[in-house]
């Protein structure tokens, strides 16, 4: 079975902290992604990597970046953490398909920025 | 851009139908993708129709209609766990990636 791992379930940090969110995956899959959920907004989409050292902006990517060091492992950055960002957050990983290659996501990490 | 609507809350007795309806707006259409979440977990995938049709896998079927851009799931004999929220999602022609619907929360009572 494919396993997306997410370093922290739960995180609270103050306004202005830089941010890291980890996520690792074990399928070798190319394709990895961040989203955030929202009450009411659903999953949207913030950065996703095809590939080592590749990077993609979704839909809403202000206020992040991110790192694909390792086809494993992509980062998710805050560099400067605000109230807005207070979210969940999840991580999900694909092989690379003709779509109908499946998204396996993490279980989420709810990030409380105070 | 690319939009998706589904309903925000469907409710439904244990041992009935009910079906989700999902329509998108989206350029360069290439599939509609379905994700369960029940609360405090993951989403999971569920199906995904890239052709207009029906797709069946066991109780829940997936259908598309892409002149009418819109597709539908259907969960059939509800059971209690089937109590959870439900994502219609499209991938367009651009790059691998999925863009979601705001989710539909199923409410099964006995």
């Amino acid at each position: 079975d494919v396993k997306v791992t997410q370093s922290s379930r739960y995180l609270v940090k103050r306004t202005g902290e830089k941010v890291f969110l980890e996520c690792v995956q074990d399928m070798d899959h190319e394709n990895m992604f961040w989203y955030r959920q929202d009450p009411g907004l659903g999953l949207r989409l913030i950065y996703f990597s095809y590939d080592v050292k590749m990077k993609e902006k979704g839909d809403i990517p202000e206020g992040y970046s991110v790192s694909r060091e390792k086809k494993e492992r992509f980062s998710l950055i805050l560099e400067s953490a605000s109230t807005n960002q207070t979210s969940m957050y999840l991580c999900a990983s694909s092989t690379q398909g003709l779509g109908n290659s499946p998204l396996h996501f993490g279980n989420g990490t709810r990030l409380t920025v105070t | 851009g690319q939009s998706l609507e589904q309903p925000s809350e469907v409710t439904a007795v244990e041992g009935a139908i009910v079906q989700i309806n999902c329509t998108y707006q989206t350029s360069g259409f290439y599939g509609l993708s379905w994700y369960q979440q029940h609360d405090g977990g993951a989403p999971t995938f569920l199906s995904y129709n890239a052709l207009d049709g029906l797709e069946e896998t066991g109780r829940f079927s997936s259908f598309l209609s892409r002149s009418d851009s819109y597709g539908y799931l259907l969960l059939q004999e509800l059971q209690m766990k089937d109590s959870a929220s439900y994502f219609c999602a499209v991938m367009n022609t651009g790059f691998q990636k999925l863009v979601f619907g705001t989710g539909t929360r199923l409410l099964v009572s006995p």
